[in-house]
């Protein structure tokens, strides 16, 4: 089951700068995502989302952008800091899906040093 | 802040034992999951819960597994006859109604079966 897939398992940047997670999915009925962080003995923790109708979503430091026809949404973080240090899971609900189960993606581990 | 709390943090359990997980969902939080995340692989869901009914299952939520609210703040999720392959985090989510899609996460129930 590959629906949602984060291809780079890891991302190092340095503080101030921009860092940028990928995610690709090959399920033409997910209309909802979302991104969220993982520290390390904790649940992830929900960051952002965009519906399908939008292509841009920001928050604070956190945009995400969606780019339908090519199945593919990015997370931009500027700038980042050491706190931002953490998994960001990728994940996905379909349209059909009652309760919006979610579909994850394996994971970025994002590290940003000083 | 609200948040989604679980118990117990790890358990170890030997092969055929039943196991119960429990969780508390935000209290004004209608929709309930239980998703799990086998050691190096991506988080899957498992069950969706709602007005004391089961909305969704995955393929992995066979007959082994069972869910329930037996009362007006627990959620608990149980395994009737553990297998190794059931070692893994579980974690606990839910949502407010109408906001399905943003679901807050627990800390995670390790388990060990032996």
């Amino acid at each position: 089951d590959q629906q949602v897939k984060q291809n780079s398992p890891s991302l190092s940047v340095q503080e101030g700068r921009i860092s940028i997670l990928n995610c690709d999915y090959t399920n033409s009925m997910f209309d909802y995502f979302l991104w969220y962080k993982k520290y390390p003995a904790e649940g992830p923790t929900f960051l952002i989302s965009i519906s399908s109708i939008k292509d841009k979503n920001e928050d604070g430091r956190f945009t995400v952008f969606l780019n339908k026809s090519a199945k593919h949404l990015s997370l931009h973080i500027v700038p980042s800091q050491p706190g931002d240090s953490a998994v960001y899971f990728c994940a996905a609900s379909a349209r059909g899906s009652t309760l919006g189960r979610l579909y994850f993606g394996r994971g970025t581990q994002l590290t940003v040093w000083p | 802040e609200p948040e989604v709390t679980q118990t117990p943090s790890h358990q170890v359990t030997q092969m055929g034992q039943e196991v119960i997980l429990r969780c508390v969902p935000i209290s004004n939080h209608l929709y309930f999951y239980w998703y799990r995340q086998i050691l190096g692989q991506k988080v899957e869901f498992l069950v969706s819960f709602y007005n004391n009914e089961i909305s969704e299952k995955s393929e992995i939520f066979d007959d082994q597994f069972s869910v329930e609210r037996p009362d007006g703040s627990n959620f608990t999720l149980k395994i009737r006859s553990t297998k190794l392959e059931d070692s893994a985090m579980y974690f606990c989510a839910s949502s407010e109604a109408g906001r399905s899609y943003e679901q807050y996460f627990g800390p995670g129930t390790r388990l060990t079966v032996t």
